[in-house]
C-alpha cells in the first residue's frame, strides 16, 4: 500500500478564499483522523471518523471549517473562508482498528495570505 | 477530553549517550500510549508503543516504560545517533480511540 495519501502538499491562497484539503487512507483502515500542526499548539485533533462516521468534531475551531468522509477511501477538510491563522500543516492519518497504530500522510502545509 | 504533557521541549545529548522523554496524561481511562518520531517535512511515525497492561516494553535502542498509577510514561533510547535527531511525540489514546498528543521534544544529537 502507498500509505495514506494527502493532497495538495503545498496550498497558498488568499484570505477569504475557499480551501480544500484531500485526503486518501490506507484501505481497509476503519478510522481516520484530521490533525493541524502549528508550532504554537503542536498536535491538535481536529475530527475523528469511524467507519466513515464523524464521532468527534469537537477539535474542529469553528463553522468555517467541515470534514467530510464520503465513503472509506476519501476525505476532505475544508475551510470557507480561509484566513491567515489557519496557516499550518494539516495531517490525515488512518488506523486499522481502535487504539492500534495511526499512519500520517506527509501533510498539507497551508499558508493564507 | 485527554490531557498530555511532554517534557523536555529540547534535549541535546552527546552521540552514544542515553535519551530521555517524559509524559504525563490525564484520563486514567486511557490505554494506549504510542511514540511518534517526525522527521522535517515529514508526517509523525510510530517507533514504538506500549499498552496498559505492560510496564515495559523494548525493541533495540529504544524503550519506553508505563507507570498507570502515576499517569506516566517514558520514552528512553540508547546509544544515540545522530539519525536520531528528531522531534518525537507521545500520545495517548482510551475508550474514544481518539489520539491526544503531547507538545513534542525536538531532540538533538551532537557526533
Amino acid at each position: 500500500d502507498a500509505g495514506v495519501i494527502q493532497s495538495p502538499r503545498h496550498e497558498v491562497t488568499e484570505m477569504g478564499q475557499e480551501v480544500t484539503l484531500r485526503c486518501k487512507p490506507i484501505s481497509g483502515h476503519n478510522s481516520l483522523f484530521w490533525y493541524r500542526q502549528t508550532m504554537m499548539r503542536g498536535l491538535e485533533l481536529l475530527i475523528y471518523f469511524n467507519n466513515n462516521v464523524p464521532i468527534d468534531d469537537s477539535g474542529m475551531p469553528e463553522d468555517r471549517f467541515s470534514a467530510k468522509m464520503p465513503n472509506a477511501s476519501f476525505s476532505t477538510l475544508k475551510i470557507q473562508p480561509s484566513e491567515p491563522r489557519d496557516s499550518a500543516v494539516y495531517f490525515c492519518a488512518s488506523s486499522l482498528y481502535p487504539n492500534t497504530e495511526a499512519f500520517f500522510g506527509q501533510g498539507t502545509r497551508l499558508t493564507v495570505v | 477530553g485527554e490531557n498530555v504533557e511532554q517534557h523536555p521541549s529540547t534535549l541535546s545529548v552527546q552521540e552514544g549517550d542515553s535519551a530521555v522523554i517524559k509524559c504525563t496524561y490525564s484520563d486514567s481511562a486511557s490505554n494506549y500510549f504510542p511514540w511518534y518520531k517526525q522527521e522535517l517535512g515529514k508526517g509523525p511515525q510510530l517507533i514504538i508503543d506500549i499498552r496498559s497492561n505492560v510496564g515495559e516494553k523494548k525493541d533495540q535502542r529504544i524503550a519506553v516504560t508505563l507507570n498507570k498509577t502515576a499517569k506516566h510514561f517514558s520514552l528512553h533510547i540508547t546509544e544515540t545517533q545522530p539519525e536520531d535527531s528528531a522531534v518525537y511525540f507521545c500520545a495517548a489514546s482510551g475508550t474514544g480511540n481518539q489520539f491526544y498528543f503531547g507538545t513534542g521534544t525536538s531532540l538533538t544529537v551532537i557526533p
